[in-house]
């Protein structure tokens, strides 16, 4: 099976609850990002973005939360559910580079 | 339906052997991109490509080579000379930049 996700950070919620999974820029030129899910043994799928200019935006159950002050990142997934398990990674788009910086990720785990 | 296919899903290459692995997308996306992907590690950029006829290095260039001769068409020949080819490989496109990379499903390569 897929062995990405091994020895990453693990957050163990219980379904219906809320999840915050976080996650450290590098890059204070950075004004673009991205929260992505990976399931076991495929590609990464977009969740929610968010531009340097705003400090938080909200989709479907998810919010996304910028500090720009201390480079931090957060992704919120309210009422967690059981196919919400997978890795979650954030990736940052340096200002004026069609570059994108990932960040190592978070196992979700939902405990039904 | 829209998006990026990754061919094959799993491949194995012999000591002295090039292997190519094909990406494809509908998306009419400009930009393209390859990425390695180990475990517990961040995505690592190989090689991207901004526009047609026309590629750059990312961070781990080295023992891989691209062609971007299509819009559509990004593959990737990883060498002999890729000492620890082993790895999931990832397939991006975008739009451009500060826009979401959409992924393919990936391609595994492990050694005979």
């Amino acid at each position: 099976g897929e062995s990405v996700g091994l020895h990453l950070p693990t957050l163990s919620v219980q379904e219906g609850d809320n999840s915050i999974i976080n996650c450290a820029y590098s890059n204070s030129a950075s004004d673009y990002f991205i929260w992505y899910k990976q399931e076991s043994g495929k590609g990464p799928q977009f969740i929610i973005d968010i531009r340097s200019n705003m400090d938080k935006r909200q989709g479907q159950r998810v919010t996304v939360l910028l500090n720009k002050t201390v480079k931090h990142l957060s992704l919120q997934i309210a009422a967690t559910q059981p196919g919400d398990s997978a890795v979650y990674f954030c990736a940052e788009n340096p200002s004026g580079t069609y570059k994108y910086i990932f960040g190592t990720g978070t196992r979700l785990k939902v405990l039904a | 339906d829209g998006g990026i296919t990754q061919s094959p899903k799993y491949l194995f290459r012999k000591e002295g052997q090039n292997v190519t692995l094909s990406c494809e997308q509908n998306l009419n996306h400009d930009a393209m991109y390859w990425y390695r992907q180990d475990p517990g590690q961040g995505l690592r950029l190989i090689y991207y490509s901004q526009i047609v006829n026309d590629f750059q290095k990312g961070d781990i260039a080295e023992g891989y080579s691209v062609s971007r001769e299509k819009k559509e068409s990004f593959p990737l020949t990883v060498t002999s000379a890729q000492k620890n080819p082993t790895a999931f490989y990832l397939c991006a496109s975008s739009s451009g930049a500060l826009r979401p990379q959409h992924f393919g499903d990936g391609t595994r390569l492990s050694i005979l």
